[in-house]
């Protein structure tokens, strides 16, 4: 079965340099999470996004920025990278709907040098 | 926002004897109790969820319980495995447009052979 795809796997950036992170839903799935997971530490909610909406704003800096697009996919942008921002990134869909289950992708991991 | 407390936050078990997560949460008006499992170095993996209108789920050697008057819920592995071992996070969800999930601390289960 189809699961999330998230690219890249591995991103090595320095400080004060921008990363693009993608994300492809499980088909027919139109709702997309994106969660930080530092090391050690559970996932936390960043945004998320529902028919190219945004749906709800957890705790992102401003310095990142997300959409979703025609296709469904979704991209988080980070601009200004601190050392702070490595971390695990991990997007998640789901059906519409209460209560349904969202599926996570293998994550990208960003460390900032 | 709503808070999540999941103990123990390390748990070690023999192989064949059963292992038990508990959580709590904050807020009455989640109605979405997923739990995952996350092996090292990958995004997490839905294993079983509840959802607020019942008391109980179980499915093969896992099974999860609700109390909502208590506002906690748990996980139990019975006949544990030592590919049972990583971590397990619960979470919680309030449905408006979109499932948004708190997450747990986290619990490391080790199963030793």
């Amino acid at each position: 079965a189809a699961g999330v795809i998230q690219s890249p796997r591995h991103l090595i950036k320095e400080k004060r340099e921008t990363a693009t992170l993608k994300c492809y839903p499980i088909p027919r799935h139109d709702t997309v999470y994106w969660y930080q997971q530092g090391p050690g530490q559970d996932p936390q909610f960043l945004i998320s996004f529902y028919e190219k909406m945004q749906s709800d704003k957890g705790s992102i800096p401003d310095r990142f920025s997300a959409q979703q697009f025609s296709d469904y996919h979704s991209e988080l942008n980070m601009s200004s990278l601190e050392l702070g921002d490595s971390a695990l990134y991990f997007c998640a869909s789901s059906l519409p709907g209460v209560a349904t289950e969202a599926f996570f992708g293998q994550g990208t991991r960003l460390t900032v040098v | 926002g709503e808070n999540v407390e999941q103990h123990p936050s390390t748990l070690s078990v023999q192989e064949g004897d059963s292992a038990v997560i508990k959580c709590t949460y904050s807020d009455s008006a989640s109605n979405y109790f997923p739990w995952y499992k996350q092996e090292l170095g990958k995004g997490p993996q839905l294993i079983i969820d509840i959802r607020s209108n019942v008391g109980e789920k179980k499915d093969q050697r896992i099974a999860v319980t609700l109390n909502k008057t208590a506002k906690h819920f748990s996980l139990h592995i019975t006949e544990t495995q030592p590919e049972d071992s990583a971590v397990y996070f619960c979470a919680a969800s309030i449905w408006n447009a979109g499932n948004m999930l708190t997450f747990g601390g986290g619990t490391r289960l080790m199963v030793k052979p």
